[in-house]
């Protein structure tokens, strides 16, 4: 059962526009959620995290929303650049079962010139 | 500073061979992870381990098995390569609250 979930499989957005990319959580436990981009051949990179206490991150172009009550959060890039073009992968964290990471299945975004 | 170090990049096996994925992290993390990815499936938690010594079952397990002998080190083993065992495997390490990865082992069993 998918407790992390990312129902785009691909988004295109035009350069200096903004990319939205959103997921989705089933399991009230999870204490921290991060964003990871990943290129072909290489492994995931971490990009930007949010505390379950909080509801808003931002580092420069990135900004990463949390709604406890639906159980989502976005991630915001603004504006987005030809160089963004990756899978983001959203993941949470549960602290007290090992400090296990759960992943969705990844958003591929391209961003046209 | 090299992070997290996978060992091979690339293999192919033939059905019923074994082989052994090692993962090596040198920011002295206690906790240590394999994942697979799958098209479709995103990451998925293989086993894991909170500590030297320490080894736990992750959401696919099954025809996986895992060592952590040394804090540095976790070594993913497959004693009886299956095709459906054809993926692209992860190791990461974390100290809490952010997952570091290697950058892959492309495995494919023919």
């Amino acid at each position: 059962d998918q407790q992390v979930k990312q129902n785009s499989p691909s988004l295109s957005v035009q350069e200096g526009r903004i990319s939205i990319l959103n997921c989705d959580y089933t399991n009230s436990m999870f204490d921290y959620f991060l964003w990871y981009k990943k290129y072909p051949a290489e492994g995931p990179t971490f990009l930007i995290s949010i505390s379950s206490i909080k509801d808003k991150n931002e580092d420069g172009r990135f900004t990463v929303f949390l709604n406890k009550s639906a159980k989502h959060l976005s991630l915001h890039i603004v504006p987005s650049q030809p160089g963004d073009s990756a899978v983001y992968f959203c993941a949470a964290r549960r602290a007290n079962t090992g400090n296990q990471f759960y992943f969705g299945t990844g958003t591929s975004l391209t961003v046209i010139p | 500073n090299a992070g997290v170090t996978q060992t091979p990049k690339f293999r192919v096996l033939k059905t019923g061979q074994s082989m052994t994925l090692l993962c090596a992290q040198d920011m002295n993390h206690e906790y240590m992870y394999w994942y697979r990815q799958d098209p479709g499936m995103g990451l998925r938690l293989i086993h894991y381990s909170v500590g030297e010594g320490t080894t736990a079952k992750g959401e696919v397990p099954d025809g996986y098995n895992v060592s952590r002998l040394k804090k540095q080190n976790f070594l993913l083993g497959l004693e009886s390569a299956a095709p459906s065992q054809t993926s692209v495997y992860f190791c990461a390490s974390s100290y809490g609250t952010e997952a570091f990865f290697g950058q892959g082992t492309r495995l494919t069993v023919v």
